[in-house]
């Protein structure tokens, strides 16, 4: 059974460029979540996606934005890259219910903006 | 407003010696409590989970928390710890109810020293 998977594993942008970087849930799960993880620190939510909607967003700027499929799978795009965007992108995975339902990680896309 | 607190970037412990890595809390609501880790190169794993019920919570490899609400925390304890224990540890927090954005800590670097 395959876990979240996430592509591509390595990316390297300039500034200003975009990017679009892909998330498959794990088989079964219906709702994905995006998390931008700076180096030494924490992963912060950038946003949800279930039945094809954006259905929570964490504090990032439209430059960040999603698309669910209808399988599920996921895109995480990022326009106008700054320096700053330079992050591990984790994807995540659950089950919509029952509300406790653990979250599954992929192992994410490693982003270098130069 | 949610927000977690991790006391120590870095705890390091000999082998078979206990292992303590603090987690405190805020949280305006009932939260959900969790541990997870990180190995280099890799997403995140759930360790435990605190939702209802008993709040003392075992998890995988030996881990367990106690959520105490008095004192707003989710400590995660070891008895022994193991060379294979050394990594990136995050507590995270979420509302209970709904679809869960997880808020993070900043993380705890374990080395286990031979």
């Amino acid at each position: 059974d395959a876990g979240v998977t996430q592509s591509p594993t390595h990316l390297i942008k300039t500034r200003g460029q975009q990017v679009t970087l892909r998330c498959s849930p794990k088989s079964g799960h219906d709702t994905v979540s995006w998390y931008q993880q700076a180096l030494g620190q924490g992963p912060q939510f950038i946003f949800q996606y279930y039945e094809e909607e954006e259905r929570q967003r964490g504090n990032f700027p439209d430059r960040f934005s999603g698309h669910q499929y209808p399988n599920y799978s996921s895109e995480l795009n990022v326009n106008a890259l700054l320096l700053g965007d330079s992050a591990l992108y984790l994807c995540a995975s659950s089950l919509a219910n029952p509300s406790n339902a653990p979250l599954h990680f992929g192992n994410g896309t490693r982003l270098t903006v130069t | 407003a949610q927000s977690v607190t991790q006391l120590g970037s870095h705890v390091s412990v000999s082998e078979g010696a206990l292992v303590l890595l603090r987690c405190n809390y805020s949280s305006s609501v009932p939260p959900y409590l969790f541990w997870y880790v990180q190995y280099p190169n890799q997403g995140l794993q759930l360790l435990l989970k605190y939702t209802t019920g008993a709040t003392l919570v075992k998890g995988i490899n030996g881990f367990e928390a106690e959520f105490k609400k008095s004192e707003t925390s989710f400590h995660l304890t070891k008895p022994s710890a193991h060379m294979s224990d050394a990594a990136e540890y995050f507590c995270a927090v979420s509302p209970q109810g709904g679809r869960r954005a997880l808020t993070f800590g900043s993380g705890t670097r374990l080395q286990v020293q031979p």
